[in-house]
């Protein structure tokens, strides 16, 4: 079955700078790729997701990369801010919606 | 908001205690998860629900046995727990199983046995 690594655990960032979390997957076949951001004491949010036809996604200040290749995906976030600050979670799927989630990357953003 | 709503969002219970999760979404949408999220483990999903039939049930222990009486409400029951059950458990929903589709996610009932 698909295993998703999720790294680093922990990145802490100075306000302004840019944070980039890294995945990989193990299942050729997925092919959708969705990133959430939980905050203290709330469910994750989808912030952005990627489809294997596409090489990378931007929104504003937050960009996704796939390399199908390699398997991996990253998220990019520039300019951070301290509203930033939360856990990230990657997430893998074959086209279906059973997700297979990283174990989260704590971002802290200070000011 | 997302749109879904759990309770209660914190539950301390007892091993031999017998309690239930509460979900209920307001979106519409037709399919709904549990997920069990513990400390520096990935989010386990738990079951999907698919216009009320349970669709998938990943290998989760019988102490646990989810109910959806209609596409709008979904419930964990529990009884027995043990102390490493102790996690936030998280429910989601999107529009129908089947296809790639949003997951949106209460906030979680943080439940803690002893």
């Amino acid at each position: 079955g698909e295993n998703v690594e999720q790294h680093p655990s922990t990145l802490s960032v100075q306000e302004g700078d840019s944070a980039v979390i890294k995945c990989t997957y193990s299942d050729s076949a997925s092919n959708y790729f969705p990133w959430y951001k939980q905050e203290l004491g709330k469910g994750p949010q989808l912030i952005i997701d990627i489809r294997s036809n596409v090489g990378e996604k931007k929104d504003q200040r937050i960009a996704v990369t796939l390399n199908k290749t390699a398997k991996h995906f990253s998220l990019h976030i520039t300019e951070t801010q301290p509203e930033d600050s939360a856990v990230y979670f990657c997430a893998a799927s074959q086209n279906t919606d059973k997700l297979i989630f990283g174990t989260g990357t704590r971002l802290q953003v200070f000011p | 908001e997302t749109g879904v709503t759990q309770t209660p969002r914190h539950l301390v219970m007892g091993m031999t205690n017998k309690k239930s999760l509460k979900c209920e979404q307001h979106l519409g949408h037709n399919a709904m998860y549990w997920y069990k999220q513990s400390a520096k483990k990935p989010l386990e999903l738990m079951f999907v629900y698919n216009f009320k039939e349970q669709t998938e049930n990943n290998s989760v222990p019988s102490r646990f046995s989810p109910e959806c009486p209609n596409s709008s409400h979904l419930f964990l029951h529990l009884h027995t727990l043990q102390p490493e059950d102790s996690a936030l458990y998280l429910c989601a929903s999107s529009q129908a199983q089947g296809a790639v589709n949003e997951q949106f996610f209460g906030p979680g009932t943080r439940l803690t046995v002893l």
